[in-house]
């Protein structure tokens, strides 16, 4: 079976620090895979999408970026946080076929102080 | 685009009682998918309705999709503590080939005992 880990599970880093996330897909192969925020009050936004290694799309413009060295990995970076960075980060992934479900990691909740 | 309005954005019940979660589409929906998710935890996903008119049952939950295909539904008969958390729907876009949901903004639901 399918498995998606995100880690870590919480963050809380200062304004201007580096950031890295990280999410692995178990189970499945050449899967599409996502991330998205979530903030408190709001619905889901889609940050990236990415249909293949080094293959990374951007839905908003803004200080983060993506990146999936690996088949099944993908990889959430920023240089320098901002206060608005802060929410719960979710990762996902999907296959092709015929529906379009897509199955989501724990998350991770960040905190930029 | 698809844009969905879910309703209501919050409900509490009382053990026992059942309740209706409404989302709402401007659009015609090819794909719609339900989610659970619980506070700091990633989504469930429940169930997917394709056709007009369709109806699918998991456990106490029941989602139906309408002959327009504009509106979804999801009936929760009986409710217990274990159903409250927030639930969302999503869309999938045909018009693009890369497997993106759009979402509602959620329906935070409570159930006490």
């Amino acid at each position: 079976s399918q498995t998606i880990h995100q880690w870590p599970a919480t963050l809380v880093q200062p304004v201007g620090s580096p950031l890295s996330l990280e999410c692995t897909v178990e189970g499945t192969s050449n899967p599409n895979l996502y991330w998205y925020r979530q903030a408190a009050g709001r619905g889901l936004q889609l940050l990236f999408y990415s249909v293949g290694i080094g293959q990374i799309s951007s839905e908003v413009p803004q200080n983060l970026s993506a990146s999936r060295p690996q088949d099944r990995q993908f990889i959430l970076s920023s240089k320098k946080l901002l206060l608005s960075d802060s929410g719960f980060y979710l990762c996902a992934w999907s296959v092709w076929g015929q529906t379009y479900e897509q199955y989501f990691g724990p998350g991770t909740r960040l905190t930029v102080t | 685009s698809q844009e969905l309005e879910q309703s209501p954005q919050s409900l509490i019940v009382q053990e026992g009682k059942n309740l209706t979660i409404n989302c709402t589409s401007s659009k015609t929906l090819y794909g719609l998918y339900w989610y659970k998710q619980k506070y700091g935890e990633g989504l469930i996903f429940l169930m997917m309705l394709q056709k007009g008119g369709e109806e699918k049952s998991h456990e106490k939950i029941t989602a139906k999709l309408d002959e327009k295909k504009q509106q979804s539904s999801l009936h929760i008969t009986a409710s217990q503590p274990s159903h409250a958390g927030i639930y969302l729907c999503g869309a999938d876009d045909r018009g693009s080939t890369l497997g993106r949901l759009y979402f509602g903004r959620g329906t935070q639901l409570t159930v006490w005992p």
